[in-house]
């Protein structure tokens, strides 16, 4: 069975830095892209960011390009979302999603997601 | 950028009745690349439809898609009692990979 498990959300202040992880597990991780979507509160769904199996390919949302950078570890499952300069308006649950294989980016598979929120 | 509208905003019907929901893309979608998400309140989206016209692993056959270049439509044929949700199309075939702002479909 996929299992995708987010940690790392909390409260950070406006400027501040948050890394989200996501661990995989039930499927051969390495095979496949990932993908971070976020939901604000009350609101609708946003992708973030997408990454190949090798991360040779890898997407950003205009919202968040320069301040946030998505990554793999292979040898461990997981999936991670360095988050810089938050802003208000970064905070929602987010959501760790995979694909249907390596290069489409649909997201078939979805965490429970990890709430951040940033405020002062 | 591709940009996906939904109509209508929300629908309001009754179990037993017909669902049908729009999403149109600003250009055309490749390859189909478009799928059908529903979302209940408190928990995460889960997929329904893919390839425009793929129901997904378990996903009952009430639910069908169709459509292809920038008109796809989502039908669920009888309305269940846990059918009443909010359900978004997106786009996965061009970065960045958009979503519709949702329909809601509520009770009558």
């Amino acid at each position: 069975e996929v299992q995708l498990v987010e940690s790392g959300g909390g409260l950070v202040k406006p400027g501040g830095s948050l890394r989200l992880s996501c661990a995989a597990s039930g499927f051969t991780f390495s095979s496949y892209a990932m993908n971070w979507v976020r939901q604000a509160p009350g609101k609708g769904l946003e992708w973030v960011s997408s990454i190949s199996s090798t991360s040779s390919f890898i997407y950003y949302a205009d919202s968040v390009k320069g301040r946030f950078t998505i990554s793999r570890d292979n040898a461990k499952n997981s999936l991670y979302l360095q988050m810089n300069s938050l802003r208000a308006e970064d905070t929602a649950v987010y959501h760790c999603t995979r694909g249907p294989s390596d290069y489409i980016w649909g997201s078939y598979f979805w965490g429970q997601g990890t709430l951040v929120t940033v405020s002062s | 950028e591709i940009v996906l509208t939904q109509s209508p905003d929300t629908l309001s019907l009754s179990p037993g009745e017909r669902a049908t929901f729009s999403c149109g893309a600003s250009q055309s979608v490749s390859s189909s690349y478009l799928a059908w998400y529903q979302q209940k309140p408190g928990q995460a989206p889960r997929l329904l439809i893919y390839g425009a016209s793929s129901r997904a692993t378990g996903i009952p056959d009430r639910f069908s898609g169709s459509g292809s270049g920038t008109d796809f439509t989502l039908t669920i044929s009888r309305l269940e009692p846990e059918d009443f949700a909010v359900y978004y199309c997106q786009q996965y075939g061009s970065s960045p990979f958009t979503f519709g702002p949702g329909t809601k479909v509520d009770i009558k």
